[in-house]
């Protein structure tokens, strides 16, 4: 199946501090990618969809400043968590779908970035 | 936008025997139930999906059924064995393309 790696899988980092995340589809074109929370023992939750070429779109009670989303390539969208605070702390996982595949395809999971913040 | 409920959160079964887990959903414009398998500090693996032109798809010792009149769809897991432990979410996506996740269920599978 269709691969997605996501970079790094562990950062600790000082609360005000700036994170980023990268994740990559690697071996197809991702128009379209999804980020993820998840916080211990719960469900993935919806944060934001990263369109290439435009701008993200947000999940009510996401704040778009403090979670900036790149998506500058068809296989590389980034997630930038500014001025971390221990709050933030938490699991990031995106996921992407195969282009190719039809709108209501499968979702491939990066392997997620554990953040602690300090 | 789409709401899935799951239940329920914590399942317990001997093993060898069969598992349940049972989710409904709120968009009746939803055609996609894929659901995934996460074991711990892992990602999300896919491990069965179901579209809404059929009622019922089986894989080997795992079926999903779908119920479009009800809005609900279950997992069924047969002869359950140790590596089946894991958190299983089952997800629907809406009519805006969006993958919306229920809030898992922690199977356990007893020896």
């Amino acid at each position: 199946g269709a691969v997605v790696s996501q970079h790094p899988s562990w950062v600790i980092c000082k609360s005000g501090t700036s994170v980023k995340i990268e994740c990559r589809s690697l071996d197809f074109q991702a128009t379209t990618m999804f980020w993820y929370r998840q916080f211990p023992k719960q469900s993935l939750m919806l944060m934001a969809t990263s369109n290439e070429g435009s701008k993200a779109t947000y999940e009510q009670g996401v704040e778009k400043d403090k979670f900036l989303i790149n998506h500058a390539s068809l296989t590389l969208s980034t997630l930038t968590v500014t001025s971390a605070h221990p709050e933030d702390s938490s699991f990031y996982i995106c996921s992407a779908r195969n282009g190719r595949a039809s709108n209501t395809g499968e979702l491939f999971f990066g392997e997620g970035s554990r953040l602690t913040v300090l | 936008g789409e709401n899935v409920e799951q239940h329920p959160s914590t399942l317990s079964v001997q093993e060898g025997d069969s598992a349940v887990i049972k989710c409904t959903y709120s968009d009746s414009a939803s055609n996609y139930f894929p659901w995934y398998k996460q074991e711990l500090g892992k990602r999300p693996q896919l491990i069965i999906d179901i579209r809404s032109n059929v009622g019922e798809k089986k894989d080997q010792r795992i079926a999903v059924t779908l119920n479009k009149t009800a809005k609900h769809f279950s997992l069924h897991i047969t002869e359950t064995q140790p590596e089946d432990s894991a958190v299983y979410f089952c997800a629907a996506t809406g009519r805006d393309d969006k993958i919306i996740f229920g809030k898992g269920t922690r199977l356990h599978i007893l020896p």
